[in-house]
């Protein structure tokens, strides 16, 4: 079985400020996907970044990008230029490939604050 | 295109009582996919549906149930329902199973059991 740690229940950071949330997991499976989510206030989750085990270059979306440390089973996201609209809970998921164990296993989240 | 759609948004119901949870995915998605959020924590895996077909279940009791239909949309059963069934109910879509295929999630149902 899978599990996946967020260590910071809580971050803040200054408007236009860089913020990195850290995620570790464990895994037996040799191919597998992370995932950062975000869920505003309004609840609906939103897809931030993935990354695929496979792949050794970093995923990057405009101001997120990630470390993935794979030997290290780390998994960060980095918010460069944080906005206002980036206060959220993030939460960083982890699926397997394998057959009967496609489920998203999800950390327990960070709440970070953009102060303006 | 509209993403994942869920019904109702919100619904209190009292301890006993049975509760209907409806889902649309994307248009074009097979796989839907049922996780329950109580308030703090992550998202947790109930049910995986693929073609009409349980692909996967959560560790839950046998008081949750579900099912997918020929347009692909999704239901989630709860009966006998506990205080501690009170939560965000999420529904998420993929165009496929698989590990591969990333999943969308709709805006969530949420329940409050009193």
């Amino acid at each position: 079985a899978q599990t996946v740690t967020q260590s910071q229940p809580e971050m803040s950071v200054q408007e236009a400020e860089t913020v990195t949330l850290s995620c570790t997991y464990d895994t037996s499976e040799s191919n597998y996907y992370l995932f950062w989510y975000k869920q505003p206030p309004s609840r609906q989750m939103i897809l931030v970044i993935r990354q695929e085990a496979y792949k050794q270059q970093n995923a990057t979306e405009n101001r997120f990008s990630v470390n993935f440390q794979k030997a290290a089973k780390s998994f960060s996201l980095k918010i460069s230029d944080s906005q206002l609209g980036d206060t959220a809970m993030y939460f960083c998921a982890f699926i397997g490939t394998n057959f009967g164990n496609e489920k998203l296993t999800f950390g327990t989240g960070t709440r970070l604050t953009i102060i303006p | 295109d509209a993403g994942v759609t869920q019904s109702p948004t919100h619904l209190i119901k009292t301890r006993g009582q049975h509760v209907t949870l409806r889902c649309s995915p994307i248009s074009g998605h097979k796989s839907v996919s049922w996780y329950q959020q109580v308030l703090g924590q992550g998202p947790q895996f109930i049910f995986q549906y693929y073609e009409k077909e349980e692909r996967g279940r959560g560790n839950f009791p046998d008081r949750f149930s579900a099912r997918q239909f020929p347009n692909y949309s999704s239901e989630l059963n709860v009966n006998a329902l506990l205080l501690g069934d009170s939560a965000l109910y999420l529904c998420a879509s993929s165009p496929q199973r698989g590990g591969q295929e990333t999943q969308y999630f709709g805006p969530g149902t949420r329940l409050l059991v009193l």
